[in-house]
């Protein structure tokens, strides 16, 4: 039934490990999200797939890799945690082609690092 | 890059009033939508409105493209109706959604 899932839904750690998130959709998109919400609620874009392509990386530091096995999976690496790290991250998708391009977003994840 | 502003940034309403929460936007969009955030986090969708009117029940979205603002209503509101509002638009044609500070609702009862 779930559209957008992601794993997992809490995330602790220490600082400099390295973690990763995963995210799938079921609903047959072209194009799959990675937002951040930070602790004042602002959420903004990180990076955007279709069809297994990169197509937009918002100037994000070079420890965030997103990874995309095929275009219902996006999964973010993220290596060396910081403490400004700390956020709750938002997979999402949607369909490019055609005339309405909604987006649907997951459950988030929130990444706490100590 | 485009900017996005939401008023009133709180409100405090009682259960059953009615309310209507502001989008303005600083270009042409191709994308607008409308977004609850429940006080679990989750976000949901609420509109898919980039031009034009629709309502959802106790809903409604106005967007007037030309002048650059959306409207959303909610009538009769109630206590499950408290979270945060956000607008959400994208002007590049690649999706790139583009958030508002967002409007904190909270209904009394």
């Amino acid at each position: 039934d779930t559209a957008v899932s992601q794993t997992p839904k809490y995330l602790v750690t220490q600082m400099g490990n390295d973690k990763s998130i995963k995210c799938e959709q079921n609903l047959g998109h072209d194009t799959m999200y990675w937002y951040k919400q930070d602790s004042k609620k602002f959420l903004k874009i990180m990076f955007s797939y279709n069809n297994k392509e990169l197509i937009i990386n918002e100037t994000v530091p070079n420890r965030f890799s997103p990874k995309s096995p095929d275009k219902a999976h996006l999964n973010l690496h993220i290596n060396s945690l910081e403490l400004g790290d700390s956020a709750v991250y938002f997979c999402a998708s949607s369909q490019i082609a055609g005339e309405f391009n909604e987006q649907f977003f997951g459950p988030g994840t929130r990444l706490t690092v100590l | 890059g485009i900017q996005v502003e939401q008023s009133p940034p709180d409100l405090i309403l009682q259960e059953g009033a009615n309310s209507t929460l502001r989008c303005n936007f600083s270009d042409s969009v191709n994308n607008l939508q409308w977004f609850h955030q429940n006080p679990w986090g989750q976000l949901i969708n609420l509109f898919y409105i980039p031009s034009g009117t629709k309502q959802n029940g106790r809903l409604s979205a106005t967007t007037v493209a030309t002048e650059r603002y959306s409207l959303l209503y909610i009538s009769s509101s109630q206590t499950t109706d408290s979270g945060v509002y956000f607008c959400a638009v994208d002007n590049t044609g690649f999706q790139k959604l583009v958030f508002g500070t967002g409007t904190r609702l909270l209904v009394s009862p």
